[in-house]
């Protein structure tokens, strides 16, 4: 199975902080990567798809870059609606596998 | 608009079964593959299962492979999960998910708003 590892776990920030996260896989996955958005009590919501293609609807401070095994996550300006847990996601083979998740908090 | 509706989680003790339904409805359901993903409380997002197109192909975590099955009914645009010999660790929120495809790569781009499965006694 591939392992997907987010870093750090959580992070603390203020509203206009430029957000980096980071998703490792154990191997290589290209660019079979998506990045979810979840707030509590909610259902997850797609980010980012194929590493770096933005979902229908995402704003455009959100950004997906990497490939192969290295993969990043990164808010230009964080917005109040952005406090929230973000995980990566595998779909190069299966089991797909999702990262621990980030947890963004307020600062 | 795409939508997705769970259905058919509660209590159910070790060892009991149930079944978890989705309806699906604002796509052409039967042209995509369907996901199964399930949290734990306070835990991450754990994939369960897939289910291709016309129910040609199945796909399981190898941690429910011959306890749960996923089926479809394409002429109903619904999804289903049974569970059978569930464990307590298999207490969680399910979710059912679209598979939309680019580039030849499959993500999760519309999901429904879960249904919480609790196992115990």
């Amino acid at each position: 199975d591939i392992q997907m590892t987010q870093s750090p776990s959580s992070l603390s920030a203020s509203v206009g902080d430029r957000v980096t996260i980071t998703c490792r896989a154990s191997q290589s996955v290209i660019s079979y990567l998506s990045w979810y958005q979840q707030k509590p009590g909610k259902a997850p919501k797609l980010l980012i798809f194929a590493a770096s293609s933005l979902h229908y609807g995402v704003p455009s401070r959100f950004d997906g870059s990497g490939s192969g095994t290295d993969f990043t996550l990164t808010i230009s300006s964080l917005q109040p609606e952005d406090f929230a847990t973000y995980f990566c996601q595998q779909s190069y083979s299966t089991p797909w596998t999702f990262g621990q998740g980030t947890k963004v908090e307020v600062k | 608009e795409v939508h997705l509706v769970e259905s058919g989680g509660g209590l159910v003790q070790p060892g009991g079964s149930l079944r978890l339904s989705c309806a699906a409805s604002g796509f052409t359901f039967s042209n995509y593959w369907m996901t199964w993903v399930r949290q734990a409380p306070g835990k991450g997002l754990e994939w369960v299962a897939n289910i291709k197109k016309h129910e040609n192909e199945k796909y399981y975590v190898d941690s429910v492979k011959g306890r749960f099955t996923i089926s479809r009914d394409n002429a109903k645009n619904s999804l289903h999960l049974q569970m059978n010999y569930l464990r307590a660790e298999d207490t969680a929120v399910y979710y059912c998910a679209r598979a939309d495809t680019r580039y030849v790569q499959y993500y999760l781009d519309s999901w429904g708003q879960g249904t919480l499965v609790t196992v115990s006694s």
